[in-house]
């Protein structure tokens, strides 16, 4: 059973553009949300997380929007670079003892293209 | 350098030769994890550690075994490794898993490609 659903699969976006990628979960214990940005031949590595007390949270390009009451949140990218060309994975987990498992979602291929 | 080192990084091997993924972590984590990443599957996990001597399955785990005697090493063993495992391999470490905010995140090797023929 798939907790955590991502969308879309692939994404192409011109230079410059918005990037959008949504996650939807339906375990409502989790409580942290981080995105991993993988290039290719590297692991992931976390780019941004946000805890569902906030709506969102920006750092540089990069804003995740949270909508507790939908389940949803999603990682938008500003001003879109041919750098940031990678596959995004949204995750989830739940806080407090005896809880340890980061669970993934599939994963979106971003190309920007220049 | 804070690190999480996975050897080999490549791997092919032959149908029921048990083989061994060595992973080690430099930054005195507690929490340690292997992955599987497929297309179009995502990041699958196959076990994971709170700490030494404790282990449990993930999402994954059949034909797969772990053990994890020293803080800073998780090997991952494949008994009778077969085809269906010809995958990309991840080992990740954290701080912590429960504690919440920064200590939550995850450091990842850079994989293991591992092909069964």
């Amino acid at each position: 059973q798939q907790q955590v659903k991502q969308s879309p699969q692939s994404l192409i976006v011109q230079k410059g553009g918005i990037s959008i990628i949504n996650c939807a979960y339906e375990n409502t214990a989790f409580d942290y949300f981080p995105w991993y940005q993988q290039f290719p031949g590297k692991g992931p590595a976390l780019l941004i997380a946000i805890r569902p007390d906030v709506s969102e949270k920006k750092e540089g390009r990069f804003t995740i929007s949270f909508n507790k009451s939908a389940k949803q949140f999603s990682l938008h990218i500003m001003d879109s670079q041919p750098g940031d060309s990678a596959t995004y994975f949204c995750a989830a987990s739940i806080s407090g003892a005896g809880s340890y498992q980061l669970t993934f979602g599939k994963g979106t291929k971003l190309s920007v293209i220049p | 350098e804070a690190q999480v080192t996975q050897n080999p990084r490549y791997l092919i091997t032959v149908t029921g030769k048990k083989l061994t993924v060595t992973c080690s972590q430099n930054m005195n984590h507690e929490y340690m994890s292997w992955y599987r990443q497929d297309p179009g599957l995502g990041l699958r996990q196959i076990y994971y550690s709170m700490n030494v001597e404790v282990t449990d399955k993930g999402d994954v785990p059949e034909g797969y075994k772990v053990s994890r005697k020293e803080k800073r090493n998780f090997p991952l063993i494949l008994e009778s490794p077969s085809p269906n495992q010809t995958s990309l391999y991840f080992c990740a470490s954290s701080l912590s898993l429960w504690a919440g905010g920064a200590n939550t995140e995850a450091f990842f090797g850079q994989g293991t490609r591992l092909t069964v023929v």
